[in-house]
């Protein structure tokens, strides 16, 4: 079946640093992926997208490139704020008639001032 | 556009009890698709809504259920509660059923007592 596979964290930065967080996932046929992001208390948002081999996929300032080779979908941002302290998702909607989106576990961020 | 909205937000219920949630989608969105957040499971896909007709099912009892109204507006039931029901539900909605994104909705916080 499908799997998705991030870095647990917790990550812990300071204001203006670079953020890598790492995502690799198993899936047949040709996924979509996707980063959300869940602030305290709320529901998930959708951060960003990438529907096939090569897009990269853009929001806000973060970035993540769809890698078929490696099957990987890291998130990226140059230079990450307080308010970016949230926990990230990395998600796929696999190939085939099911369309449920399968997520990692989770990737919580704390970025100090 | 309004978003996802989710009633009600909070709902403390008793072992033994049944519960019912509602969901919302954005106008215009005929897919929806509920999940379950826990912090030992993460995300879990409960299932998804489209048309009226169930399109598909996660892994979960058949005391979870589900329906869909004609105006895309869905509802979640869960009957006979027991303590690990204690959840984050949470709603998403999509244009139509396929690897689309999914917008969700603040959720509701389930706590069974």
């Amino acid at each position: 079946g499908n799997s998705v596979t991030q870095m647990e964290g917790p990550v812990t930065l300071s204001e203006e640093a670079f953020l890598t967080i790492n995502c690799t996932y198993t899936a047949t046929g040709y996924p979509s992926l996707f980063w959300y992001v869940q602030y305290p208390g709320e529901g998930l948002q959708l951060l960003l997208k990438a529907t096939k081999a090569d897009d990269k996929g853009s929001n806000k300032g973060f970035e993540a490139t769809y890698r078929k080779e490696t099957t990987s979908f890291h998130l990226e941002k140059g230079s990450v704020q307080v308010s970016d302290s949230a926990v990230y998702f990395c998600a796929l909607v696999g190939g085939g008639s099911n369309y449920k989106l399968t997520f990692g576990k989770g990737t919580l961020l704390t970025v100090n001032p | 556009k309004a978003g996802v909205t989710q009633t009600p937000r909070y709902l403390i219920k008793t072992r033994g009890q049944q519960v019912t949630l509602s969901c919302s989608p954005i106008s215009g969105h005929r897919s929806v698709s509920w999940y379950q957040q826990t912090p030992g499971q993460g995300l879990q896909f409960l299932f998804e809504y489209f048309s009226e007709t169930q399109r598909n099912k996660g892994n979960f009892p058949g005391r979870f259920s589900g329906r869909q109204f004609s105006n895309s507006r869905s509802e979640m039931n869960v009957s006979t509660l027991e303590l690990g029901d204690s959840a984050l539900y949470l709603c998403a909605s999509s244009l139509r059923t396929g690897p689309y994104e999914q917008y969700f909705g603040p959720g509701t916080r389930l706590t069974v007592t």
